[in-house]
């Protein structure tokens, strides 16, 4: 069945630094894939997603690109801020009812 | 817009004791999910529902766990008894439908500790 793995954490950077979170897939066909954030205390809310191979999803300073040939949808972010902090959590469909599944999740944590 | 809302935020229980959670969907929504997020890891679907019905309770515990939508609304999720591997963050979710784009929405969970 469908699976997705992303890097472990926990990740942490200075403010205004590059950021990476690694998400890569196992899929039958082209599922949708997507990207939810965890704040402390929060439930998971969605960061952004994309519906097709080629697509990029934005949302907040945030991308990834659904790249095919990589089996990647790695999550990128220009410049971090301490508001940043979270758990990030990959996800695509699958199961026999296609709901959400989800990677581990990785924990940022951002430093003034 | 009200959010998908959850009580209680925190339990402690002893192994072997009965807890419940209940969730109150975002209205209008028929979709409901519960997830059981066990610390380091993701979310895992226990059961999901639409309308008063379930779709997929293939991960559900079923020994030990149970849940119900009698109204199609709000739902009750029970473990009798827990164990100390039951010791998670329960969230619940819902969605409009259940087409290939629905988005998720969840709430802030309840953290569960069975000692």
């Amino acid at each position: 069945g469908n699976s997705v793995t992303q890097m472990e954490g926990p990740v942490t950077l200075s403010e205004e630094a590059f950021l990476t979170i690694n998400c890569t897939y196992t899929a039958t066909g082209y599922p949708s894939l997507f990207w939810y954030v965890q704040y402390p205390g929060e439930g998971l809310q969605l960061l952004l997603k994309a519906t097709k191979a080629d697509d990029k999803g934005s949302n907040k300073g945030f991308e990834a690109t659904y790249r095919k040939e990589t089996t990647s949808f790695h999550l990128e972010k220009g410049s971090v801020q301490v508001s940043d902090s979270a758990v990030y959590f990959c996800s695509t469909y699958g199961g026999s009812q296609g709901n959400l599944i989800f990677g581990k999740g990785t924990k940022l944590s951002v430093k003034p | 817009e009200a959010g998908v809302a959850q009580s209680p935020r925190y339990k402690i229980i002893e192994k072997r004791q009965s807890v419940a959670f209940w969730c109150n969907p975002i209205s209008g929504h028929a979709t409901l999910y519960w997830y059981q997020q066990i610390l380091g890891q993701g979310p895992k679907l226990l059961i999901q529902f639409q309308n008063n019905g379930v779709v997929d309770d293939s991960q559900l515990p079923k020994d030990r766990f149970s849940a119900e939508r009698l109204k199609g609304v709000d739902s009750t999720l029970k473990i009798q008894p827990a164990k100390l591997e039951d010791s998670a963050v329960y969230l619940c979710a819902s969605s409009q439908d259940r087409g290939p784009s629905r988005k998720l929405f969840f709430g802030s969970g309840t953290q569960l500790s069975v000692l």
